[in-house]
């Protein structure tokens, strides 16, 4: 039972573009939403967290979506960068208990 | 360095051996969280501790699987009689209450 997914396995974007990704979630207890990054080898790290009193929160380049009524939340990354390229996953968590990873979407950014 | 680490980073074992996993968490946190990640796959919860106590433990862990957190500091994950199924990449995370997760840099398992 996927109780988060991220339909897109990989995403291609030109520098300087904006990047979006996309989670879809089933749980309506899920309650705070959270975006991780990961490198190859190294474990995934916080990117950008909203909880579900609010539809956006915004930290410098990285801007999150939630849109409660459709359960799906997205990720803008703007302008995107060579740097930016990784692997992304969304999660969720109910009650602050453990949180749920979605697959995973690859994002590289061309230069 | 005060992040989470875990050790080994990469373990390779025959099928059938016993296997330790540890991880030390950032000092501060009192949540401790064990996931596995396969390719291709997000990281899958194992289990979770709150100090010394396990709150959680998933259905996907088998009776092999067993994590302890003797004293609310370092953490062990042992897996017994591994099977080639268990390849994967164990990963720690910590967290102060029900704050976002930091992970380790994980533990990768291969079972020949």
């Amino acid at each position: 039972d996927q109780q988060v997914k991220q339909n897109s396995p990989s995403l291609s974007v030109q520098e300087g573009r904006i990047s979006i990704l996309n989670c879809d979630y089933t749980n309506s207890m899920f309650d705070y939403f959270l975006w991780y990054k990961k490198y190859p080898a190294e474990g995934p790290t916080f990117l950008i967290s909203i909880s579900s009193i609010k539809d956006k929160n915004e930290d410098g380049r990285f801007t999150v979506f939630l849109n409660k009524s459709a359960k799906h939340l997205s990720l803008h990354i703007v302008p995107s960068q060579p740097g930016d390229s990784a692997v992304y996953f969304c999660a969720a968590s109910g009650n602050g208990n453990k949180l749920v990873f979605g697959a995973g979407t690859i994002l590289r950014v061309k230069s | 360095d005060t992040g989470v680490s875990q050790d080994p980073r990469h373990k390779i074992t025959k099928r059938g051996q016993n296997v330790t996993f540890r991880c030390d968490p950032i000092s501060e946190h009192n949540r401790l969280y064990w996931y596995r990640q396969t390719l291709g796959q997000g990281p899958e919860f194992l289990t979770y501790f709150q100090n010394e106590a396990q709150l959680e433990k998933s259905r996907l862990l088998s009776d092999r699987f067993s994590a302890e957190r003797p004293k609310g500091s370092f953490s062990t994950l042992e897996i017994q009689r591994t099977e080639q199924g268990d390849s994967a990449m164990y990963l720690c995370a910590s967290s102060f209450n029900t704050g976002e997760l930091f992970f380790g840099e994980g533990s990768r398992l291969t079972v020949l």
